[in-house]
C-alpha cells in the first residue's frame, strides 16, 4: 500500500532561518508528488507540484521541492522563512493509475518573529 | 480561480440527526471530488472518492450506509451523515479536481465543515 511519511511533526524557527522539510514515499511506479499548505483558519492551498521533468520544482511565495528517485523523496525547502509562513504543511502523492492522493500526517510550522 | 465553496463551516446537532454537507465547484467542473475527515493532529483520511454521476468509491473501513455521497453535477457533491453519533464528530473536508488525466490536476479544497455531535 503506498504511504507518505512526513519527518518532523513540529518545527520551530526564527524569522531568516533556512527551512527543509521532509518527505518520503513508498511506492514503486511513477507518481505525482504535491505540498499543500494550510494557514490558520483556512484551507488548503497547493503550494507545489511534481508531475515529470526537472526535479527541482519552484513553488509560490519562495518555496520549492526536490524530487530525489532513488530515495523516494520529495523535500520542501525555503532559504528564508518568515512569520508569515507559519502554518501546516502536507506532503501528497498520487501514484499513477490510482484516482487519489494520500497525505502524509502534516508538519506544523511556526515562525517566531 | 479554482475555488472549492464548503457548506456549512459549522454544525453543532443532537445525536440521532442527519447532517447534510454541500462542496460546489464554483468557477470549474469537478469530474471528481473526494470527502476527507481530519482527526486533531492527524493528516486528512480520505472516506471517498466520487465522479459526477456514478457511485461514489469508498475507502475500507467507511461504512456508506452512514456516509451518503451524492455527485448529481459536475459543480456540487453532498456528503450526508445519517443517524450522526458522537464518535462521528470531526473536521469534514471536501475536494474538487478538475477535467484531465488522473492525478494530473491538482486538487482544489473546501474550508471544510467542523461537525460536532452532542
Amino acid at each position: 500500500a503506498q504511504s507518505v511519511s512526513q519527518h518532523n511533526h513540529h518545527v520551530i524557527l526564527s524569522e531568516a532561518a533556512s527551512l527543509e522539510l521532509g518527505c518520503n514515499y513508498s511506492y514503486g511506479g511513477t507518481v505525482n508528488l504535491f505540498w499543500y499548505v494550510q494557514y490558520p483558519g483556512q484551507h488548503l492551498q497547493l503550494l507545489l507540484k511534481y508531475f515529470s521533468g526537472d526535479p527541482l520544482v519552484k513553488g509560490i511565495k519562495g518555496f520549492e521541492a526536490e524530487f530525489i528517485k532513488s530515495k523516494f523523496s520529495f523535500n520542501l525547502r525555503k532559504p528564508s522563512v518568515q512569520w508569515s509562513d507559519t502554518a501546516e504543511y502536507f506532503c501528497a502523492v498520487n501514484a499513477w493509475g490510482y484516482n487519489k492522493l494520500i497525505f502524509g500526517a502534516g508538519t506544523r510550522l511556526a515562525v517566531h518573529p | 480561480g479554482a475555488v472549492v465553496s464548503q457548506h456549512p463551516s459549522r454544525v453543532i446537532c443532537k445525536s440521532g440527526t442527519s447532517v447534510k454537507i454541500e462542496c460546489r465547484s464554483l468557477d470549474f467542473q469537478a469530474t471528481t471530488m473526494f470527502w476527507y475527515r481530519q482527526f486533531p493532529k492527524k493528516s486528512l483520511m480520505l472516506m471517498a472518492t466520487s465522479n459526477e454521476g456514478s457511485k461514489a468509491t469508498y475507502e475500507q473501513g467507511v461504512e456508506k450506509d452512514k456516509f451518503l455521497i451524492n455527485h448529481a453535477s459536475l459543480t456540487l457533491s453532498t456528503l450526508t451523515v445519517t443517524s450522526a453519533h458522537p464518535e462521528d464528530s470531526s473536521f469534514y473536508i471536501c475536494s474538487a479536481r478538475g477535467l484531465g488525466s488522473d492525478g494530473n490536476q491538482p486538487q482544489h479544497f473546501g474550508d471544510g465543515t467542523r461537525l460536532s455531535i452532542l
